[in-house]
């Protein structure tokens, strides 16, 4: 089944203690990116990837690191978590290039709070 | 920047009725995709329908359709024959060609179905 997934769901931990949510796409897609919704704001993107070893920061990329070392993987990095990043959290991919294989696929989603 | 608005913050409709959801969006852009995603109570984020801004012929899938005005810049939706599964909050998506391929969101708009 073609999915995208991400751990954990569900995370509670404490400011200033680094954590790491994977993202993990088996559609070989090229793009991947990272986005927090937070409420009456709708998504906004954090980090985007166009292929492995390419990445670049989206609209709110401050406290987060990304990397693509692997295609199908894309892991969201908070070195030192502040409240502030408490949030639900998607990651998403898709092919690029065509018009018929831009719809992004989103993970069901992490819920984060950090105390 | 690309913006993308939805005005109603929340609507409501009688079971197999039909409502419309509106959206307008603010581009530069001649060739660019917009969506509709659904987010229903587990948060998942589904696709709902998609349209390419070069074709003229408004997309359906099965009862959702959208109206699509390129030159008013409007990107509505169309749920006919409402079930109760309908019940979601729903956001309308820009998604530009190159550069970051972003989506750029809706604040989203909470659908609410009564039976």
């Amino acid at each position: 089944e073609a999915q995208v997934t991400q751990n954990p769901r569900y995370l509670i931990t404490v400011t200033g203690k680094k954590l790491t949510v994977t993202c993990s796409q088996n559609m070989n897609h090229e793009y991947m990116s990272w986005y927090r919704q937070d409420p009456g704001l709708g998504l906004r993107q954090i980090y985007y990837s166009m292929n492995v070893e390419v990445t670049d920061k989206g609209d709110v990329p401050e406290g987060y690191k990304v990397s693509r070392k692997e295609k199908r993987n894309f892991p969201l990095i908070l070195e030192s978590p502040s409240p502030n990043q408490t949030s639900l959290y998607f990651c998403a991919s898709s092919f690029v290039g065509t018009p018929l294989q831009e719809t992004q696929y989103f993970g069901p989603g992490t819920r984060l709070l950090v105390l | 920047a690309q913006t993308v608005t939805q005005s109603q913050p929340e609507m409501s409709v009688q079971e197999a009725e039909t409502v419309t959801l509106s959206c307008t969006y603010d581009t530069s852009e001649s060739d660019y995709y917009l969506f509709w995603y659904k987010q229903p109570p587990s948060r998942q984020m589904i696709l709902v329908i998609r349209q390419e801004a070069y074709k003229q012929q408004n997309a359906t899938e099965n009862r959702f359709s959208v109206n699509f005005q390129k030159a008013a810049k409007s990107f509505s939706l169309k749920i006919s024959d409402s079930q109760l599964g309908d019940a979601a909050m729903y956001f309308c998506a820009y998604r530009t060609q190159g550069g970051s391929e972003k989506l750029v969101f809706g604040k989203g708009m909470k659908l609410t179905v009564n039976p």
